[in-house]
């Protein structure tokens, strides 16, 4: 089985933009977990979206969002890019009833 | 909320000796306990898990712990080698669908 798959792996932006990440998750997978993950804040989690719907949400400003397609892929979004917003962003799926969660590579954002 | 404390940040073995992380969490309603190993440019990978109604659990050089009374969990990994050698996240969560807490991280070192 093909494991979670994140595009893009590298992102440069500046400090003003916008930007999209992608995460496909394990197939048959239906829970999509996003984290960030810093030197200094350690891995924070930021959202988890199950059958297109978000069920939990972590304590991020209003400029992190996401969704979930039908087809489980997972998208976030983060607006009006900061320099603190400089991280790798994990992406992790779980079967939906289960606890496991798998990770994938990461995309990493630096913002200038 | 659920907050995860991690010792030590870091630690260094001679390849053959045990190698042990200790993690305590706040939430007695925590039942899922992970452990990640995350290799440099690469996402969490999950090395063994323990949940709330299990003791311990081996597998094969890696065993964890769990005392629930006083919300600790450890990982114990024996004749360490060098491929040992990478930050090891603890984490903690309520339920399939809650988001997972991480401890900071222990950076292991396993000196050949």
């Amino acid at each position: 089985k093909a494991g979670v798959t994140q595009t893009p792996r590298y992102l440069i932006k500046t400090r003003g933009q916008q930007v999209t990440l992608s995460c496909s998750p394990i197939s048959g997978h239906r829970s999509v977990s996003w984290y960030q993950q810093t030197p200094g804040q350690g891995l924070q989690f930021l959202f988890e979206y199950f059958s297109e719907t978000q069920r939990n949400k972590g304590n991020f400003p209003g400029r992190f969002s996401g969704r979930q397609f039908s087809n489980s892929r997972s998208e976030m979004n983060v607006s009006t890019l900061e320099l603190g917003d400089s991280a790798l962003y994990l992406c992790a799926s779980s079967a939906g009833n289960s606890d496991t969660q798998y990770f994938g590579p990461g995309t990493r954002l630096t913002v200038l | 909320g659920e907050n995860v404390e991690q010792h030590p940040s870091t630690l260094s073995v001679q390849e053959g000796d045990s190698a042990v992380i200790k993690c305590t969490y706040s939430d007695s309603a925590s039942n899922y306990f992970p452990w990640y190993k995350q290799e440099l440019g690469k996402g969490p990978q999950l090395i063994i898990d323990i949940r709330s109604n299990v003791g311990e659990k081996k597998d094969q050089r890696i065993a964890v712990t769990l005392n629930k009374t006083a919300k600790h969990f450890s990982l114990h990994i024996t004749e360490t080698q060098p491929e040992d050698s990478a930050v090891y996240f603890c984490a903690a969560s309520k339920a399939s669908y809650d988001k997972v807490i991480f401890g900071p991280g222990t950076s292991l070192s396993v000196i050949p």
